[in-house]
């Protein structure tokens, strides 16, 4: 079946510097990828939709200017947090999903093993 | 009120019960339904797959879409202590953006 695989799997690093995570496809083309964030013991809140080649749509309430979204091919797409702090510590998770965004039946989401990511 | 309510847990049920995980939704749009199971610090895995409503069996999981009343549930027959989870309930309108209700926590002590 298909695999998404998510690097780093978790990483520290103090405030102010900025930290990229790569989501990979391994065995599909990925036209779409989601950027979630989950907190503890609480659900996934999706953050933004990845379409490869063309900007990412984010949700609201989600900063654009410190969540940057690259899908620069159909196979990876990368989040990067820009001058984190504390508060942005969290579980980042990415899912893909193979074929156009409507097409018909079910493009199931795959979800990558996710990232968490602590501020000092 | 959320889009998808779901009971956050702990659940903790015997070896070899019967579990029912339910949650329930808002939006009428909602078409694709979906159920995940996540381990702790670990990405969601997709468990059962369900489009409008009706019954979905998948050796000891079962998926029931009620849609008129806006109401899902999973069974899960025969547990087992690694059935040990968070299950996250989730739905969609064109089965790619997902909404999620909260999870709950499930424990099967042997």
């Amino acid at each position: 079946g298909a695999v998404v695989s998510q690097h780093p799997s978790r990483v520290i690093c103090k405030s102010g510097t900025s930290v990229k995570i790569e989501c990979r496809s391994l065995d599909f083309q990925a036209t779409t990828m989601f950027w979630y964030r989950q907190f503890p013991k609480k659900s996934l809140m999706l953050m933004a939709t990845s379409n490869e080649g063309s900007k990412a749509t984010y949700e609201q309430g989600v900063e654009k200017d410190k969540f940057l979204i690259n899908h620069a091919s159909l196979t990876l797409s990368t989040l990067t947090v820009t001058s984190a702090h504390p508060e942005d510590s969290s579980f980042y998770i990415c899912s893909a999903l193979a074929g156009g965004p409507f097409s018909s039946g079910a493009n199931v989401l795959t979800f990558g093993a996710g990232s968490r990511l602590t501020v000092l | 009120q959320k889009e998808v309510e779901q009971d956050p847990g702990p659940l903790s049920v015997p070896e070899g019960a019967i579990v029912s995980l339910n949650c329930t939704y808002s939006n009428s749009a909602f078409q694709y339904f979906m159920w995940y199971r996540q381990y702790s610090r670990k990405g969601p895995e997709l468990l059962m797959y369900t489009y409008s409503s009706g019954n979905k069996e998948d050796g000891r999981f079962t998926a029931q879409v009620d849609k008129s009343s806006k109401y899902i549930s999973l069974f899960i027959r025969d547990s087992q202590p690694s059935d040990s989870a968070t299950y996250l309930c989730a739905m969609s309108k064109y089965g790619n953006k997902l909404v999620f209700g909260a999870g709950t926590i499930l424990r099967v002590k042997s």
